[in-house]
């Protein structure tokens, strides 16, 4: 089945590590996204990318770093220069003009 | 500033009668998209309906339908005959053009209505 897939669902972070999260569609969509979800909070934008090899900041970039090498993954790194990672982290994705963005299952981070 | 407001943080109904959950937009755009996303306890988003701001008739989709009210920029979602799965988070959300190789469609969230369905 089509879809997007975001791996792992739970994950723990040390203080001053690096973590990545996954996040895999086989949708051919072109643009992809991630957001962040705090608790009782809207979705605010981390990055997004609309083409292989091109990424733009979104609202809330600092402290997190993406990379699109491939159309169908776009990998999110939530650096130690993210001062509060704890939430939820949804990605996204679009295939173009005005059709909506599907999400993943989402992946919760935690600080250890 | 682009925003989306809803000032409903929870509401109850009881099952089987309708249902409105506010929202209301702001932006200077004049070329927009307004969606609605659920929210169920295990935390993905499911995509419910979607009115462009060229529409002219008000989007349905199934039991859903969106009241589109332009020029007091509201976008409310009806929920008709509520059904126990429909409890849930609720978002609204507005997306937005820019110059970058055509629509970006980044979306732009309200903070969400939790709605809880009555048996």
């Amino acid at each position: 089945d089509g879809g997007i897939t975001q791996s792992p669902k739970y994950l723990f972070r040390k203080e001053g590590q690096n973590v990545t999260l996954s996040c895999e569609q086989n949708l051919n969509h072109d643009a992809m996204y991630w957001y962040r979800q705090d608790p009782g909070q809207g979705l605010r934008l981390i990055y997004y990318s609309q083409i292989v090899n091109d990424f733009q900041k979104g609202d809330i970039a600092e402290g997190y770093s993406v990379s699109r090498e491939k159309k169908e993954s776009f990998p999110l790194t939530v650096t130690s220069a993210q001062k509060n990672p704890t939430a939820f982290y949804l990605c996204a994705s679009r295939w173009s003009g005005v059709q909506p963005q599907h999400f993943g299952d989402g992946t919760r981070l935690s600080i250890l | 500033a682009q925003k989306i407001t809803q000032t409903q943080p929870g509401m109850f109904v009881q099952e089987k009668e309708a249902v409105t959950l506010d929202c209301t937009y702001d932006t200077s755009d004049q070329s927009y998209g307004l969606f609605w996303y659920k929210q169920p306890s295990s935390g993905e988003m499911i995509f419910l309906i979607y009115q462009g701001s060229y529409d002219e008739q008000n989007a349905t989709e199934g039991r859903y339908s969106l009241n589109f009210q332009k020029a007091r920029k509201s976008a409310n979602l009806v929920i008709s005959a509520s059904q126990l799965g429909d409890s849930a988070m609720y978002f609204c959300a507005m997306s937005l053009r820019e110059n970058y190789g055509g629509a970006t469609n980044k979306l732009i969230f309200g903070t969400g209505t939790l709605l809880a369905v009555q048996p």
